[in-house]
């Protein structure tokens, strides 16, 4: 099956910085990526739509300006915490899939902000 | 807007017993359904879905549109079972981001 991978898969850093997480599809294109944010013995919410070439998607209550994200490429979504706050501590997961087809999820990316 | 419920956060239940896994839904169109595991330590990775209408590792699932409901089912649990299970559904046709419910803890004792 498809592979997602995601970097890093964990990071500690300081309140006040930024911090970016990339997503790539390994072995197939994705027009379209996801990202999925899990807070602890919680479900994984939608964050935003990654679209190739044009700008992303967010859900509602989601901070476009907090949460820069960027599809540069068919294989790869980067995802930048700005600004990084404790609350803002969490786990952030990609999907990413072909079409029409069923959604690959990468192994996700622990962030905690001192 | 679409939700997905999971009532149970944990089921333990032992090897050889049947389980049940239930799931509702509410989506006031026609919403694609899909049963999703999580392993320890390992990544979310997608078990059935009901338009395949298949079974996976002796799990089945059947959309009741009645009910609103997905529940996941196995005759028999094996240990190797033991997991996260998540329920989610997905607008059709088009958008395919996931709308997840909570999640069910699955633990099958020897």
């Amino acid at each position: 099956g498809a592979v997602v991978s995601q970097h890093p898969s964990w990071v500690i850093c300081k309140s006040g910085t930024s911090v970016k997480i990339e997503c790539r599809s390994l072995d197939f294109q994705a027009t379209t990526m996801f990202w999925y944010r899990q807070f602890p013995k919680q479900s994984l919410m939608l964050m935003a739509t990654s679209n190739e070439g044009s700008k992303a998607t967010y859900e509602q209550g989601v901070e476009k300006d907090k949460f820069l994200i960027n599809h540069a490429s068919l294989t790869l979504s980067t995802l930048t915490v700005t600004s990084a706050h404790p609350e803002d501590s969490s786990f952030y997961i990609c999907s990413a899939g072909r079409l029409e087809e069923t959604q690959y999820f990468g192994p996700g990316t622990r962030l905690l902000v001192l | 807007a679409q939700r997905v419920t999971q009532p149970e956060k944990l089921l333990s239940v032992f090897k050889g017993a049947p389980v049940e896994l239930k799931c509702n839904y509410s989506y006031s169109g026609s919403p694609e359904l899909f049963w999703y595991v999580q392993y320890s330590r390992q990544r979310l990775q997608l078990l059935l879905r009901h338009i395949s209408r298949e079974s996976i590792k002796g799990f089945t699932a059947d959309l009741n549109k009645g009910e609103t409901s997905f529940h996941l089912k196995k005759p028999f649990a094996q240990e190797e079972d033991s997991a996260m299970y998540y329920c989610a559904l997905t607008r059709r046709p088009g958008r395919r981001a996931l709308t997840f419910g909570s999640g069910t803890r699955l633990q099958v004792q020897p």
